[in-house]
């Protein structure tokens, strides 16, 4: 079975501060896929990166970075300098390869509010 | 392009009643998700397409629900003699193929009164 953890209910920062957004995850399958999905207050799932978990480099994208550690069953998210138009709630989630597990099992989220 | 859409947006029922809730998926796509979504929860898959069969039903929780896709592109999913605790946001979401990156529509919200 499959199962994500993201400990971190809620989160509140102040405009510009770093966050940095916790995921652990549980999988018998050695072949893997490690997601983040934004949900804004509009509610829309929004695709933000997806990891092989062969690929063990850390990612940056702009003002987002991921951090995957296979070791540890990690795949935190941290987003410098914060901004009020990050405030959403943010998934966590995983799939497999194999038949029958191409579906996401998703963490119950992170709620983040970016204060100005 | 166009994303995943999602009629309707709202539906609100009344026990007992029978719902459809259509997704149509980015063009071109060949596989088809459902999950259901509730409050404070994140989303847990209910059923997958590939083409117009269904690939794995396993999460529909009971066999009140029931989806098609019988042209390989529109899907709808079908619930029966609803009960309050199928209020929920029901999410469709497609990818080009199996395995690849799954795009998310913006949902039906279902309020079963």
């Amino acid at each position: 079975a499959q199962k994500v953890t993201q400990a971190q209910t809620e989160i509140s920062v102040v405009e510009k501060e770093d966050v940095t957004l916790d995921c652990v995850y549980e999988t018998r399958d050695t072949t893997y896929y490690l997601f983040w999905y934004k949900q804004p207050p509009s509610g829309e799932l929004v695709f933000l990166i997806r990891r092989n978990s062969f690929d063990e480099q850390n990612e940056i994208s702009g003002r987002y970075s991921w951090n995957f550690q296979k070791s540890t069953s990690s795949f935190n998210f941290t987003i410098t300098a914060s901004q009020v138009v990050d405030s959403a709630v943010y998934f966590c989630a995983l799939s497999g390869v194999g038949a029958g597990s191409y579906q996401l099992t998703f963490g119950k989220g992170t709620k983040l509010s970016v204060i100005p | 392009g166009a994303g995943v859409s999602q009629t309707p947006s709202n539906k609100v029922t009344e026990k007992g009643k029978y719902v459809e809730l259509r997704c149509d998926p980015i063009s071109g796509h060949t596989a088809l998700y459902w999950y259901r979504q509730s409050l404070g929860q994140g989303p847990e898959f209910l059923i997958y397409f590939q083409g117009t069969g269904a690939a794995d039903d396993s999460g529909l929780p009971n066999d009140r629900f029931f989806a098609v896709r019988p042209e390989g592109s529109v899907s709808t999913l079908k619930i029966q003699r609803t009960e309050r605790g199928d209020s929920a946001v029901y999410l469709c979401a497609s990818s080009l193929k199996i395995k690849e990156t799954q795009y998310f529509g913006p949902g039906t919200r279902l309020l079963v009164l």
